[in-house]
């Protein structure tokens, strides 16, 4: 079945760049059945839609965040990933990827385990 | 953006008791409203999809109703594995928004 990793830096400093990628296993990115979310949750908060990545490239973002964001696809590596830039301490959370089972309904059902990314100097 | 409303934020409850959980969202979301549940440590699980589609291996006591603006979630005999933090989410907009939470714990 399909599983989803992320990895990257636990910790970034202020200002700078949050980098993480999710790897994909069990099933080819390179679909045009699905999505490919980041979701984030800051300790003790809500949980937070940050954008998607089609196969083709084409993405969408959360418009609160458009301007920091960038998602990316590698098709050859079977991987996507994640870049927030000019981070603050209000960006620690939990970072997670995930899967969008349908394009048209759009419900998230194979998720990575998280990872939890720290902004401090 | 629309606003997701859950109700209540948290309750107690027993094993084999019902639990309903609300939703409401601020406009007319059609069905396009899902439904996670997250254990403490964990991601969130996906348990109902398109308002009342159950998710593959989900067990058959939740379930999901409703349609427009008011939605639920209803757990018919709870099981010690159920005690979490339940979300929805709606996918209506271009904007996917979540719920606060309703967090079930052991009375």
């Amino acid at each position: 079945q399909v599983q989803l990793q992320e990895s990257g830096p636990g910790l970034v400093k202020p200002s700078q760049t949050l980098s993480l990628t999710c790897t994909v296993s069990g099933g080819s990115i390179n679909s045009s059945d699905y999505y490919w979310s980041w979701i984030r949750q800051p300790p003790g908060k809500d949980l937070e839609w940050i954008g998607y990545i089609y196969y083709s490239g084409s993405t969408y973002y959360n418009p609160s965040l458009k301007s920091r964001v960038t998602i990316s696809v590698d098709t050859s590596k079977n991987q996507f990933s994640l870049k927030l830039s000019s981070v603050t301490a209000a960006d620690t959370a939990v970072y997670s990827c995930a899967r969008v089972g349908d394009t048209v309904i759009n419900y998230m059902d194979v998720w990575g385990k998280g990872t939890t990314v720290t902004v401090s100097s | 953006d629309i606003q997701m409303t859950q109700s209540p934020s948290s309750l107690s409850a027993s094993v084999g008791d019902r639990v309903t959980i609300t939703c409401r969202a601020s406009q007319s979301i059609s069905d396009y409203l899902n439904w996670y549940q997250q254990r403490p440590g964990k991601v969130p699980k996906l348990l109902i999809y398109a308002a009342s589609s159950l998710q593959s291996g989900v067990p058959s006591r939740f379930s999901g109703s409703g349609s427009g603006t008011d939605f639920t979630l209803t757990i018919s005999s709870l099981q010690p594995e159920d005690f979490a933090t339940y979300y929805c989410q709606q996918t209506y907009s271009a904007l996917w928004t979540f719920g606060q939470g309703t967090k079930v714990e052991i009375k």
